[in-house]
């Protein structure tokens, strides 16, 4: 069964520490890889999209890396805001997938406190 | 705002009654999804548009739940004699067909349903 897992479940970090989420797929071949945030009763937003063939994907306090082997992805996030609580959510997109199959991690909830 | 929008934003009713949500889509955006999502879980892909055709329906979508796109832009989400594990929050996203090998969703804040 195709499966996303993401780790931890919920982080708190200071306010200005580096943290990295972890994403463990079982899904193969797959299309795309995803990380999304999600604040508190609002839509998820695009952070990065990686091909199967990227290893990271950076956009501004952000990377990705994606570890095909290892079916491994990780977020890591630099110089952490309060802004940044939120949760983050994993999406892989299976090759040539119906969209039903999109499969969405359970997201890792984030805390930053001053 | 030229995001996608929802609404209502939450909607709370008695359990048998029939909802229906709204979903207006970024205009030039001829894809249309639906998504449920429970508290601390990741959403769960509902159904999908491309203009004014319903491409796929997921097996969540029971025979309570019906989604239409008549023109092509807006779409609603209509359940029937909800019940109580109807109660989540509803996302709508969409998405521009443009040839890419992959086209990202944008997603709208969501309608949040509680059952009583």
């Amino acid at each position: 069964k195709n499966q996303v897992e993401q780790s931890p479940q919920s982080l708190i970090i200071l306010e200005g520490k580096n943290c990295t989420l972890q994403c463990n797929y079982t899904v193969s071949p797959f299309s795309n890889l995803r990380w999304y945030k999600q604040d508190t009763g609002r839509g998820p937003v695009s952070l990065t999209i990686m091909t199967f063939s990227e290893n990271t994907k950076s956009n501004g306090r952000y990377t990705a890396t994606l570890d095909a082997d290892t079916k491994q992805s990780s977020l890591h996030i630099t110089a952490s805001q309060l802004s940044d609580s939120a949760s983050y959510i994993c999406v892989v997109i299976p090759q040539g997938t119906s969209y039903d199959k999109v499969i969405f991690g359970p997201g890792t909830s984030l805390s930053v406190i001053p | 705002d030229t995001g996608v929008s929802q609404d209502p934003r939450h909607k709370i009713t008695k359990r048998g009654q029939n909802v229906t949500f709204r979903c207006d889509p970024i205009s030039e955006h001829n894809r249309l999804y639906w998504y449920r999502q429970t508290l601390g879980q990741g959403p769960e892909f509902l159904t999908y548009f491309q203009n004014e055709a319903q491409l796929e329906k997921s097996r969540l979508l029971s025979d309570r739940f019906s989604a239409e796109r008549p023109k092509g832009s807006f779409s609603t989400l209509e359940i029937q004699r909800t019940e109580q594990g109807d109660s989540a929050m509803y996302l709508c996203a969409s998405s521009l067909l443009a040839g890419a090998h992959y086209n990202e969703q944008f997603f709208g804040p969501g309608t949040r349903l509680t059952v009583l």
